[in-house]
């Protein structure tokens, strides 16, 4: 079946403008990560969801950084007034709902913000 | 989550083994032993995980010390694909979603 998908695979946007990065997991996974990994760097966790709910938002860098998930299933990460700071991989995981279960990644959203 | 060290890289001849360690010297009775790993463009890749027993799939060997204290991920016959940064985490798994919390991980490095 198919894996995590994400669009756009790049985006280049300028300073101050807003971007909407969208995730779609494997279909049946109820939870669903949002990663970002600055230029050779390691991953930081930004924010996961089970089901709809996003019980752990901590990982979030500040308050232009959101993300919501409908249905169950796809999700968008939104990022307003975006700062060079921003320029990342911003990936997407899901998982199925249990102990232990592995998380698999999609292909990453590559941000450029000038 | 327990920290883990592990070296920044290593180097390993094509068809050869590849060991990989990971020391977690403040691991907990209940925590597991994950590795992903990260070939270069991509997301990271599950590889396996383990408690305390010694476990092998279709991709690697994980090797366990009795005292739980460190691991080894071995890759038993390496290949120019295996070039990736290796990350190994310990966690806790938890019914429900759980987030990895990634350290720098050994950039594994192939040699034909």
């Amino acid at each position: 079946g198919a894996g995590v998908s994400q669009s756009p695979s790049n985006k280049v946007t300028e300073k101050g403008k807003d971007v909407e990065l969208r995730c779609d997991p494997i279909s049946g996974h109820t939870a669903l990560y949002w990663y970002r990994q600055s230029l050779g760097q390691g991953l930081e966790f930004l924010i996961y969801f089970q089901g709809n709910s996003a019980p752990d938002k901590s990982g979030l860098p500040s308050d232009r950084f959101s993300a919501e998930r409908t249905g169950g299933s796809v999700s968008t990460l939104t990022i307003q007034r975006t700062q060079q700071e921003d320029s990342a991989v911003y990936l997407c995981a899901s998982s199925l709902s249990g102990h232990g279960n592995e998380q698999f990644f999609g292909p990453g959203t590559r941000l450029t913000v000038l | 989550d327990a920290k883990t060290t592990q070296p920044t890289s290593m180097d390993c001849a094509e068809g050869r083994a590849a060991n990989l360690p990971c020391n977690h010297s403040t691991i907990s009775g209940n925590e597991y032993v994950y590795w992903y790993r990260q070939i270069h463009s991509q997301g990271p890749q599950y590889i396996i995980h383990g408690l305390k027993n010694n476990e092998t799939n279709e991709m690697a060997s994980l090797i366990i010390t009795e005292d739980r204290k460190s691991s080894t991920l071995i890759l038993p016959h390496a290949t120019l694909r295996d070039t990736a940064v290796y990350y190994c985490i310990v966690r806790v798994p938890v019914q429900g979603a759980q987030k990895l919390v990634f350290g720098q991980g050994t950039r594994l490095t192939i040699n034909p």
